[in-house]
């Protein structure tokens, strides 16, 4: 398997605009989780799917951040309208429901700087 | 709440010497734990994981870790260390009931002088 799937992995973009960043999670996999990682904050859970479905988005900032997994193989998170604070690390990871607590596989991240 | 110390923000190790990251975890139920590596512009990457069994486990480039359920810790060792082992290491701690998520540490930032 190639893994977690992240696009693009650096945007830059500026104050005001759209932002969407895609994940393909690992094929089977049934969880999928969205982090942010800043220097300041380190790493965050934003959001996470079950199945397609959103289980907990409690680490969503603000109501500018969206995600949406419309089927298993594909998620976005979205940020409109971004701002210079939103510049980190997006990474999204996937895993299998072993049990109830399987690991965690990571794609590469989104670095995301909004000037 | 579940929660994850990694008391060691940075650690500084010679090359050859012996090395250990402490992890402790607050946790209800029984944990799963991991250690993940994190090199420079890259993502997280699985070290090792316990989830039941044998209390030392090993895991990949030469690492293993023990845990030790009457001190809540799950730390990480490695006899030799190399320069290319420099990154930031983070443990995290998981459990049935939470849906597969995973609480992270801070992480700590292994230097390796030559």
């Amino acid at each position: 398997d190639a893994g977690v799937i992240q696009s693009p992995r650096h945007e830059v973009t500026e104050m005001g605009q759209e932002v969407t960043l895609r994940c393909k999670p690992i094929s089977g996999h049934d969880y999928l989780f969205w982090y942010r990682q800043t220097m300041m904050r380190g790493l965050e859970l934003l959001i996470y799917f079950n199945n397609n479905v959103p289980i907990d988005d409690s680490g969503m900032p603000e109501d500018r951040f969206s995600a949406k997994m419309p089927n298993a193989s594909f998620s976005t998170l979205k940020i409109q309208p971004s701002e210079p604070r939103d510049s980190a690390v997006y990474f999204c990871a996937s895993s299998w429901a072993r049990g109830g607590a399987g690991e965690q596989y990571f794609g590469p991240g989104t670095r995301l700087t909004v000037t | 709440a579940q929660s994850v110390t990694q008391p060691d923000i940075h650690i500084t190790v010679s090359e050859g010497a012996s090395l250990e990251l402490r992890c402790n975890y607050s946790y209800g139920a029984t944990p799963y734990l991991f250690w993940y590596v994190q090199s420079p512009g890259q993502g997280l990457q699985l070290l090792l994981k316990y989830f039941s069994g044998d209390t030392l486990v090993q895991g990949i480039k030469g690492f293993e870790a023990e845990f030790k359920r009457s001190q809540s810790s799950f730390n990480l060792r490695k006899p030799s260390v190399h320069w290319s082992d420099a990154a930031e290491y983070f443990c995290a701690v998981g459990a049935i009931g939470y849906g597969n998520k995973l609480v992270f540490g801070a992480g700590t930032i292994l230097r390796v002088k030559s």
